[in-house]
């Protein structure tokens, strides 16, 4: 396909267990991001590949979260030891090059992995 | 602190009519904002940009006008179709190399 695409779509887990989410980006796009979006709420910056590189991870809300990406492709973020409050739809998005570069380089979403966290 | 708002969490609007949403921001570094369009059980689309160098930009239905003193954008819809019924977040970015968006708002065009 010719779109981002994330693996699980869903994904229900209980409390203190461990899971990975993945994001398999268009080709050639070498910037990476992953948002979150809870209930009712906008989406909520996590981190921020550039190539294999992260060089914005201030979104990461613990050290129970992070994200890695191997081959500027592929892209995993992994949650340790899941609490309640990390139910929400994870939504990676990949895009030529940085926003801060051409207008036309906007952000391409997947459709996102909705986690349950019982 | 919420730094992109968007304070209308719904708007419903007759079909043919003209839909108004409207996006507030608190950071003066933003000067690259975005509208993104998200249908149920799809990651948000692109839908249309401007920068902070200018005050419109148009493509076909759908405009958007910037109001840097009033730190203010909106995007209107002309003429509003069913399709067009969705959630649309607005977005900003600065220096930093990620978008901040608003908490979104609910477009129901009604037939």
């Amino acid at each position: 396909g010719a779109g981002v695409s994330q693996s699980p779509s869903n994904k229900v887990t209980e409390k203190g267990k461990d899971v990975e989410l993945r994001c398999d980006p268009i080709s050639g796009h070498t910037a990476l991001y992953w948002y979150r979006q809870r209930l009712g709420q906008g989406l909520e910056f996590l981190i921020y590949f550039q190539g294999n590189s992260a060089p914005d991870k201030s979104g990461l809300p613990s050290d129970r979260f992070s994200a890695e990406r191997t081959g500027e492709s592929v892209s995993t973020l992994t949650i340790q030891r899941t609490q309640q409050e990390d139910s929400a739809v994870y939504l990676c998005a990949s895009s030529l090059e940085s926003i801060r570069g051409l207008d036309n380089s906007p952000l391409h979403f997947g459709n996102g992995t909705r986690l349950t966290v019982t | 602190d919420q730094q992109v708002k968007q304070n209308s969490p719904s708007l419903s609007v007759q079909e043919g009519r003209i839909s108004i949403l409207n996006c507030d921001y608190t950071n003066s570094m933003f000067d690259y904002f975005l509208w993104y369009k998200k249908y149920p059980a799809e990651g948000p689309t692109f839908l249309i940009s401007i920068s902070s160098i200018k005050d419109k930009n148009e493509d076909g239905r759908f405009t958007v006008f910037l109001n840097k003193s009033a730190k203010h954008l909106s995007l209107h819809i002309v003429p509003s179709q069913p399709g067009d019924s969705a959630v649309y977040f607005c977005a900003a970015a600065g220096s930093a190399r990620q978008l901040t968006f608003g908490s979104g708002t609910q477009l129901t065009v009604l037939p």
